[in-house]
């Protein structure tokens, strides 16, 4: 089966660089989602990592390593607006169809 | 422009009653999918179609049902059986397996 833990919540300062983390025990899986989600709203896509290492994408990167089990999404220069919930899912081999979600950190960012 | 759209935004239930969510999309996808989301939780999956007239349950059917007789289509029902059945349902598609899946705007449904 598949567990994926990541903090209920963080907060951080606008400015500042934040890095969310998710680990997860999984027998195998195709590739690692990160999704944003601003309250009462629709998950938005953020990145997808299949290989070890970093994606980046303008301030948000995503870095995954599966010999660790671990994931953790960095975003720079935080914004008042980058507070949200960011979820980690993974899509798991016996299945590709489905993505399996943790629960979401929830996101503060202060001035 | 294309995406995804649900109705209705807010839905509210009798007891007893079964009620049904629409999801619609024009991206052109292959795969669409049903999650309800709780407070605090991650999404859970309750239903998938890979393609039209075909459909699988998920983790989480039981008080639920679909039907994929279009592309572009892919109701929820609500059924009775559903007994706690408050929750934030949100709809996704995709063009395949492994492909990222991309939500519409959610339904919350409400037990009166």
């Amino acid at each position: 089966g598949q567990n994926i833990d990541q903090p209920t919540e963080m907060t951080a300062t606008e400015g500042a660089i934040v890095q969310i983390n998710c680990t997860y025990q999984t027998s195998g899986f195709n590739g690692l989602f990160w999704y944003q989600q601003h309250a009462g709203e629709a998950p938005t896509f953020l990145s997808y990592n299949v290989l070890d290492g970093l994606e980046e994408k303008g301030r948000f990167s995503s870095f995954l390593s599966r010999s660790k089990g671990y994931s953790y999404l960095l975003l720079k220069e935080l914004q008042m607006k980058d507070s949200a919930s960011y979820l980690c899912a993974v899509s798991p081999l016996d299945s590709s169809y489905k993505l399996i979600f943790g629960s979401g950190t929830r996101l503060l960012v202060r001035p | 422009d294309g995406g995804i759209t649900q109705s209705p935004k807010y839905l509210f239930r009798k007891e007893g009653q079964n009620v049904t969510l629409s999801c619609e999309q024009n991206l052109n996808h292959d795969a669409m999918y049903w999650y309800r989301q709780d407070p605090g939780q991650g999404l859970r999956l309750i239903y998938y179609s890979q393609i039209v007239n075909d459909f699988q349950k998920g983790d989480i059917a039981e008080g639920y049902s679909v039907s994929r007789e279009k592309k572009e289509s892919f109701p929820l029902t609500v059924t009775s059986a559903q007994k706690n059945p408050t929750a934030f349902y949100l709809c996704a598609s995709s063009y395949g397996s492994q492909e990222t899946q991309y939500f519409g705007p959610g339904t919350r449904l409400l037990v009166l």
